[in-house]
């Protein structure tokens, strides 16, 4: 069983301040990926990183895929509260998986003004 | 693009009923589809993984009986709570797969058993 270890859980800090989340394996994935959840609705995908050593920006949001492709992280610049919401990494590893994403357990994310 | 659906988004019932929720995918086909469930404050729960046209895998400790899964057509699946009961309320998302492990999710249906 494949487990993707999400930390922190809970991070609650204020607005302007810088922020990492990370998300660990001891395995292989083909790609992973970042969703951002806010209550009461479905995950939005931020981004994809398939290889190595990736990195991504998104506005004030860098994302970067390990080079062992086992690891991610997910850094925010300068903190805003609508930056606020559940983030989610998930792997997938492609193969016989027929599709099926391995979830972290999740980072609640709180900024506040 | 890649837009998907649920329907409906909240729904409460009786002990005792039957619940059907819809996901659909509107601007693409999906070859494969899944049902999630997901408690406050935690991530997702796969529940069963849908491909159209043939039975749904479920996901150890869910109970296939309990959670009934169609998926009729490449835009469609349902996920039907039998017998609901308190237990089963929850959050359930939907989200459908085009192929290569992308994954579009639903906007989720919040389910409430009195």
């Amino acid at each position: 069983t494949q487990l993707l270890e999400q930390s922190p859980q809970f991070l609650s800090i204020q607005e302007g301040e810088n922020l990492t989340v990370y998300c660990n394996s001891s395995s292989v994935f083909s790609s992973l990926q970042w969703y951002r959840q806010e209550p009461g609705e479905g995950p939005v995908l931020l981004v994809t990183v398939v290889t190595g050593g990736e990195v991504k920006k998104l506005k004030r949001l860098t994302f970067q895929f390990g080079d062992a492709r086992k690891d991610s992280s997910l850094h925010i610049t300068a903190a805003q509260p609508g930056d606020t919401g559940l983030y989610l990494c998930a792997g997938f590893s492609g193969g016989t998986s027929y599709g099926k994403l391995t979830f972290g357990q999740g980072t609640i994310l709180t900024v506040h003004p | 693009g890649a837009v998907v659906s649920q329907h409906p988004s909240w729904v409460i019932c009786k002990s005792g009923t039957s619940v059907k929720i819809e996901c659909r995918s509107l601007d693409f086909q999906a070859t494969t589809m899944f049902w999630y469930r997901q408690f406050p404050k935690q991530s997702l729960m796969l529940m069963a993984t849908s491909n159209e046209g043939s039975k749904a895998t479920y996901e150890q400790g869910v109970e296939k009986d309990k959670f009934l899964i169609n998926h009729a057509s490449l835009t469609l699946s349902t996920l039907t709570v039998t017998s609901a009961h308190p237990e089963d309320s929850s959050f359930y998302i939907c989200s459908a797969s085009p192929g290569a492990g992308t994954q579009y999710f639903g906007p989720g249906t919040r389910l409430l058993v009195l």
